[in-house]
């Protein structure tokens, strides 16, 4: 069974600090890997993806991604109180045709 | 990306009973797909539903207890049937965005079997 790992948290962060999330994989061949957020009682919603090695920066979202060590990782820059929900990691599996999701990271951002 | 209108919001059912929840896009996709989502757990997907193919099952999911409709390419239709409690969760509706990087959801419909 090819799974994504996440820690649950909750992660708690002071505002303005940086929120470092991360998630392992364990299908090698998964080539793309999103990141969504998820508000309480919402819907899940795509922030971010990333497809190569190294880091993908988005305003205040960089993504990273280390394919050797099936590590993908999401920082939040000057974090916000409005920045806190559940974080979802996702990879395609190989062939892409499935999307395989990670339980996500509960994030608290404190003002 | 596409915009996903996803009804009941919510439901409270009875056991034993079905419900049927529904997906209807505002632009045309070939796949949709259906997910659930149990409090605290990931996202699993049920199926994939095709314009005018059976809908693709994933394993521990079968046809008798949730069937799919897709009768054409802005809609689909998700049916819980028989239900139980353990089938209270929240059912998400999906489809791929552009150039498929990641997918766009519907709102959800949280579910509450008692």
């Amino acid at each position: 069974q090819k799974e994504v790992e996440q820690n649950s948290g909750p992660l708690s962060v002071p505002e303005g600090a940086i929120a470092s999330l991360n998630c392992t994989y364990s299908d090698r061949g998964s080539q793309s890997f999103f990141w969504y957020r998820q508000y309480s009682g919402k819907s899940p919603e795509l922030i971010m993806f990333i497809y190569s090695n190294g880091d993908k920066e988005d305003g205040r979202f960089t993504a990273q991604l280390n394919k050797a060590s099936q590590y993908v990782s999401l920082l939040i820059r000057d974090s916000q109180p409005s920045d806190s929900a559940t974080y979802l990691c996702a990879g395609v599996n190989t062939g892409g045709f499935k999307t395989i999701f990670g339980a996500g990271t509960r994030l608290f951002v404190k003002a | 990306s596409a915009v996903i209108s996803q009804k009941p919001s919510r439901d409270i059912c009875q056991r034993g009973t079905s419900l049927t929840i529904q997906c209807q896009v505002d632009s045309q996709v070939t796949m949709m797909f259906w997910y659930r989502q149990q409090p605290g757990q990931s996202l699993t997907l049920i199926a994939t539903a095709n314009q005018g193919s059976e809908a693709t099952y994933e394993s521990g999911f079968v046809i008798d207890k949730f069937p799919i409709s897709r009768p054409n390419l802005t809609f689909s239709t998700l049916t819980v049937s028989n239900m139980s409690p353990e089938d209270s969760s929240i059912y998400l509706c999906s489809v791929p965005r552009q150039a498929n990087y990641g997918y766009t959801f519907g709102s959800g419909t949280r579910l509450t079997v008692v």
